[in-house]
């Protein structure tokens, strides 16, 4: 079946520390790969997605993320955190050979950034 | 530009009864997923409508029903409640055109029904 694996569930970091979140797929097809954020009290924003073509990408808020095909990864990563980025983080896999374009989501990874 | 708009915000149901959310997709969209998110989870897909008929289906049973308007608008049915069912629901949309179309979804802020 396809899935989602997130590796950590709660990450705590001080500011200015660096950000990785790792997220894996299992899935042999082509896929579209996005990374979620949800922001307290907010719904599910974008923070970036890789579609084809260089597979690092760049989001909003100094994000991007690495699409490694071998290994199935699509890594969240962040030089410097701000308190602001204290938010929960989904990694999202949308299979395309159904042609239609489903989300399959990881369980997500809470992080608390503090000052 | 309104967003993706989802009513009502909170719900509180007794097990057995039915109930029904909407869903409103953001202007310019046609087609609209539900997903049901539980306590510590990542959403988990629910089904899609596209052209006012269902065209993708997740792990849910016939009790999750759903209908999609000339509008574009949503509604998702559940049946017969069971206390598992208590999640936030949330609405999805983007423009998909056809098939295999490289494209974005763009949530609500969902809808909390809590099953006593």
């Amino acid at each position: 079946a396809q899935s989602v694996s997130q590796h950590n569930h709660h990450v705590i970091l001080s500011e200015a520390a660096s950000l990785e979140l790792g997220c894996n797929y299992s899935y042999g097809g082509t896929v579209n790969l996005f990374w979620y954020v949800q922001y307290p009290g907010q719904h599910l924003q974008l923070l970036l997605k890789y579609f084809s073509g260089d597979p690092l990408v760049k989001g909003i808020k100094g994000f991007e993320a690495e699409f490694i095909k071998s290994k199935f990864s699509f890594n969240l990563r962040k030089p410097s955190v701000q308190w602001s980025d204290t938010a929960e983080y989904f990694c999202a896999v949308s299979p395309l050979s159904g042609g239609y374009n489903k989300l399959i989501f990881g369980a997500g990874t809470r992080l608390a950034v503090h000052p | 530009d309104a967003g993706v708009t989802q009513s009502p915000t909170h719900l509180i149901k007794t097990r057995g009864q039915q109930v029904t959310l909407r869903c409103s997709p953001k202007s310019g969209h046609d087609t609209v997923s539900w997903y049901q998110q539980a306590l510590g989870q990542g959403p988990q897909f629910i089904f899609q409508y596209y052209e006012e008929e269902e065209r993708q289906r997740g792990n849910f049973p016939d009790r999750f029903s759903g209908h999609q308007f000339p509008n574009y608008s949503s509604e998702l049915n559940v049946n017969a409640l069971l206390l598992g069912d208590s999640a936030l629901y949330l609405c999805a949309s983007s423009l998909e055109r056809g098939r295999g179309s490289n494209t974005e979804a763009f949530f609500g802020q969902g809808t909390r029904l809590t099953v006593v």
